[in-house]
């Protein structure tokens, strides 16, 4: 198994909403990433959960918490987002390791109204 | 400031004739190249690495090379297949480093 699951796949909130995304997967990988990519526009790292502990936050605002309640399992709760904040979230996970290939879900693609 | 800089936003192939993907990157201190491609409404899915220590690395038809005193890579696809029309996104890693540092892409267009 060499897939990285994201659900949903699409999720219209709006600013008031609380909303979360979740990333599964199951290759025994212990450090998982959220990224957001806007439209044309290369991802960017928001989190890094290594051994289900935060060890990078990109300066990324308080409205996005992470939280990775287990080995497989990594989460993004969502509340009073902005419109600047639509675009597609990326969850990838990879070894505990660098120099290594992180592999990357289908994706959320996160409106906010 | 944008550290990894894929200059060519689109590049149309005929099928069968060889893609040549280029990226440039401006810190010294990146010692591993990704290459990652990305269908439509799907997640990147990666295609071929190299490390700093080498200068080429080649699996099946996808070649990169690396240039380290122009700070450039370059990927190479022979043959173009219609299946290869996507976005191919260059990526580095600093030492001891998880974050992968992006290029904006180039998109590619495998014509019959």
């Amino acid at each position: 198994d060499t897939e990285v699951t994201q659900t949903p796949k699409h999720l219209v909130m709006g600013m008031t909403n609380k909303k979360s995304l979740k990333c599964e997967q199951h290759m025994g990988h212990r450090a998982m990433y959220w990224y957001k990519q806007k439209a044309k526009k290369p991802p960017e790292l928001m989190f890094v959960y290594s051994y289900e502990k935060l060890s990078i936050n990109e300066s990324v605002p308080s409205r996005f918490s992470p939280e990775c309640p287990n080995s497989s399992l990594l989460n993004l709760h969502l509340h009073a987002l902005q419109p600047e904040d639509s675009a597609l979230y990326l969850c990838a996970s990879s070894q505990v390791q660098v120099n290594t290939e992180a592999f990357f879900g289908q994706g959320t693609r996160l409106t906010v109204v | 400031d944008q550290q990894v800089k894929q200059n060519s936003p689109s590049l149309s192939v005929q099928e069968g004739r060889i893609s040549i993907l280029n990226c440039d990157y401006t810190n010294s201190m990146f010692d591993y190249f990704l290459w990652y491609k990305k269908y439509p409404a799907e997640g990147p899915t990666f295609l071929i690495s190299i490390s700093s220590i080498k200068d080429k690395n080649e699996d099946g038809r996808f070649t990169v090379f690396l240039n380290k005193s122009a700070k450039h890579l370059s990927l190479h696809i022979v043959p173009s297949q219609p299946g290869d029309s996507a976005v191919y996104f260059c990526a580095a890693n600093l030492p001891n480093d998880y974050k992968l540092s992006f290029g904006a892409g180039t998109t590619v267009t495998v014509r019959a």
